[in-house]
């Protein structure tokens, strides 16, 4: 069957370190995979897209890598803030345009 | 910046009323979508609509799901005959075109179906 697992357990991080999720899915060629930033009670909040030909991207603090080999995402968030205290989701598409399957997600808590 | 908005933020209902959740998405955008969010579980699709028509939906969205474009600017869901377990979170999203992958998600709507 067709999984998305992202760790359920929380994030406990000192403020300035480095936050790194993962996103496992099984059963999934996706073609493109988003980081979203949900707050309690809010809607997602897009951060990040990165492609099935693509390896990394960046945008200021954060990182995503894919790699389709391992069927797996690493998101990371560099010199992490108590403003980041979220939780972070995964969704693949797996065709141009189409509906978004979401993993559980993971919350983080930085810790001043 | 251009957001997605949804109205009400809270919706309270008893079990066989009607309800229509609304959503402005961002302008020029051309695909519209509806998720859902039951309390402690994930972010679940349920229809994505282009050019006035539903390009695909979810077994979650059934004969009491309806949804429409009554002008150029709003998108609306409609549930018939709510359930209790239509409670959720709902959320609209839109996409702005071909070549673009991005969903933009707005606020959503707290649904409590009594």
């Amino acid at each position: 069957s067709q999984k998305i697992e992202q760790n359920s357990e929380a994030l406990n991080i000192q403020e300035g370190k480095t936050a790194t999720l993962t996103c496992n899915y099984t059963n999934y060629s996706p073609a493109y995979l988003q980081w979203y930033r949900q707050d309690p009670g809010r809607g997602p909040v897009f951060l990040l897209l990165i492609r099935e030909n693509e390896k990394e991207k960046r945008k200021e603090r954060l990182k995503v890598t894919f790699d389709t080999t391992l069927k797996q995402s690493l998101f990371h968030i560099t010199a992490s803030q108590p403003a980041d205290s979220a939780t972070y989701l995964c969704a693949l598409g797996v065709a141009a345009g189409n509906k978004l399957t979401f993993g559980g997600g993971t919350r983080v808590l930085v810790k001043p | 910046e251009p957001e997605v908005t949804q109205t009400p933020s809270h919706q309270v209902t008893q079990m066989g009323q009607e309800v229509i959740l609304r959503c402005v998405p961002i302008s020029n955008h051309l695909y519209f979508y509806w998720y859902r969010q039951i309390l402690g579980q994930k972010v679940e699709f349920l229809v994505s609509f282009y050019n006035n028509e539903i390009s695909e939906k979810s077994e979650i969205f059934d004969d009491q799901f309806s949804v429409e474009r009554p002008d150029g600017s709003n998108f609306t869901l409609k549930i018939r005959s709510t359930k209790l377990e239509d409670s959720a979170m709902y959320f609209c999203a839109s996409r702005a075109g071909q070549g673009t992958d991005t969903q933009y998600f707005g606020p959503g709507t707290r649904l409590t179906v009594l």
